[in-house]
């Protein structure tokens, strides 16, 4: 089946550490998306990307970095500049066009 | 800039009770707009999504919604809410001519009391 993997599901950061999130799709989508989710405040951008090899910051970009090497492989590193990454993160990617995006599972990121 | 305004933060319904969720956005150009929902600890999934034409678009598990460009809305609805129904949805919109961008409300949490 075709679809949005992220991994892993629960993630647990230690003060000053780097984590990476992983985003893989196989649905041969163009664009993909990285969003932060806090209880009440809706999805925000963090980054995406429309083609390999480029990506733009969105709303939220800082403390955050991301790479797009392959087409399907869009991973997130919380770095240590980022000092309150506890959140829901959601990855998500689109077709060309003005389709819809579509959504992983999510990855909970919690701070030890 | 756009945005989007979802007013109510928590409703409550009995089941088999109508159910209509309220979205108010703000966009220069034709808007394409979506319905997403995400139940506890998951992803998003599109329950629907106007573009143009038709102003009544239906949506997957008995959803429809209503595009009235003169009121800037689009409002979700359901005729009789099921137990299953109890989410949290999200209206967003298309932003950045180009990027697809979505720029989401902050949501409306549904209960079920059955």
């Amino acid at each position: 089946d075709g679809g949005i993997t992220q991994s892993p599901k629960y993630l647990f950061r230690k003060e000053g550490q780097n984590v990476t999130l992983s985003c893989e799709q196989n649905l041969n989508h163009d664009a993909m998306y990285w969003y932060r989710q806090d209880p009440g405040q809706g999805l925000r951008l963090i980054y995406y990307s429309q083609i390999v090899n480029d990506f733009q910051k969105g709303d939220i970009a800082e403390g955050y970095s991301v790479s797009r090497e392959k087409k399907e492989s869009f991973p997130l590193t919380v770095t240590s500049a980022q000092k309150n990454p506890t959140a829901f993160y959601l990855c998500a990617s689109k077709d060309r066009g003005s389709g819809p995006q579509h959504f992983g599972d999510g990855t909970r990121l919690s701070i030890l | 800039a756009q945005s989007v305004t979802q007013p109510d933060i928590h409703i409550t319904v009995s089941e088999g009770a109508s159910l209509e969720l309220r979205c108010n956005y703000s966009y220069g150009a034709t808007p394409y707009l979506f319905w997403y929902v995400q139940s506890p600890g998951q992803g998003l999934q599109l329950l629907l999504k106007y573009f143009s034409g038709d102003t009544l678009v239906q949506g997957i598990k008995g959803f429809e919604a209503e595009f009235k460009r003169s009121q800037s809305s689009f409002n979700l609805r359901k005729p009789s809410v099921h137990w299953s129904d109890a989410a949290e949805y999200f209206c967003a919109v298309y932003s950045g001519a180009g990027s697809y961008q979505l720029t989401f409300g902050k949501g409306t949490k549904l209960s079920v009391i059955p």
